[in-house]
C-alpha cells in the first residue's frame, strides 16, 4: 500500500540557518506532490505543489525538489525564522485522485533566535 | 474573499450520539473534501464531493457519512459515537474538482467523545 514517511518528529535549528525537511514515499508514482504548514490548533495550509516532471521548485525563502527515482521530496527553508517554527506535512495524491490526498505525519520544525 | 469556514469549532458529544459538522467553502469552490486529523493516526481522508457527488470515499466505516447542497455547503455526519472518533475534523475546498490543485483547508472542529 502507499506509504509516505517524514524525517523525525522535529527539528530544531538556529534562526538564519536553512531547514531541510524530508518526505520519502513507497509503493506509489504520484503525479505530484503538495507541501503544507499547520499551526497548533488550525488547518494546513498548502505552501507549495511541484509535479513529477519538475526537479525543483522555489517560492520566496522556500525551495522543494522532487526525485522521483529515489521516491523522495526535500523542503528547505532558508534563512529560518522563529516565525517558521511549525508542523509541515508532505502530501501525495491517493489513486482516484480528485483531492484525494495521504499525508504524512509531519515534521515539527522550532527555530530558535 | 473569506476562506473555508467550520462550525461549530468546538463541540463535546457522549458515546453512541451522533453528530454534524458543517462546512462552507470558498465562494466558487465546487469541490469540498473532508478529513480527520488524530495525534495517532495523522491526516486522513473521508470523501470528497463536487457538485453534490461524492466521488471517492476514504476508508471509514458506514457511521461517516456526509453530502454536498446546490450551495456546494457540506455536512458530515457520524453516527453512534465512539471513544475513537475524537479529533480534529477539517474540511477543505479547492475551485474545480480536478488533480493538482490548490486546496484551502478550514480551521476545523474539534470533536472530544466522552
Amino acid at each position: 500500500s502507499q506509504k509516505i514517511e517524514q524525517n523525525s518528529e522535529a527539528l530544531n535549528i538556529q534562526e538564519g540557518k536553512t531547514a531541510t525537511l524530508t518526505c520519502n514515499y513507497t509503493n506509489y508514482s504520484p503525479a505530484y506532490l503538495q507541501w503544507y504548514r499547520q499551526d497548533p490548533g488550525r488547518g494546513p495550509v498548502f505552501l507549495l505543489l511541484i509535479r513529477e516532471n519538475e526537479k525543483e521548485k522555489r517560492k520566496e525563502r522556500l525551495k522543494v525538489t522532487f526525485d522521483t527515482t529515489l521516491k523522495q521530496s526535500l523542503f528547505h527553508i532558508t534563512a529560518s525564522q522563529p516565525a517558521d517554527s511549525a508542523t509541515y506535512l508532505c502530501a501525495l495524491p491517493l489513486s482516484g485522485g480528485y483531492n484525494k490526498l495521504i499525508f504524512g505525519a509531519g515534521t515539527r520544525l522550532a527555530v530558535h533566535p | 474573499k473569506a476562506g473555508v469556514t467550520q462550525t461549530p469549532r468546538y463541540l463535546i458529544k457522549t458515546r453512541g450520539q451522533q453528530v454534524t459538522l458543517s462546512c462552507s467553502p470558498i465562494s466558487g469552490h465546487r469541490s469540498v473534501s473532508w478529513y480527520q486529523q488524530t495525534p495517532g493516526q495523522g491526516l486522513q481522508f473521508l470523501f470528497e464531493y463536487f457538485s453534490e457527488t461524492q466521488r471517492n470515499k476514504g476508508n471509514f466505516p458506514g457511521r461517516f457519512s456526509g453530502r454536498q447542497f446546490s450551495n456546494s455547503r457540506s455536512e458530515m455526519n457520524v453516527s453512534t459515537l465512539e471513544l475513537g472518533d475524537s479529533a480534529l475534523y477539517l474540511c477543505a475546498s479547492s475551485p474545480i474538482g480536478s488533480e493538482g490543485n490548490t486546496i484551502y483547508f478550514g480551521e476545523g472542529s474539534w470533536l472530544t467523545v466522552v
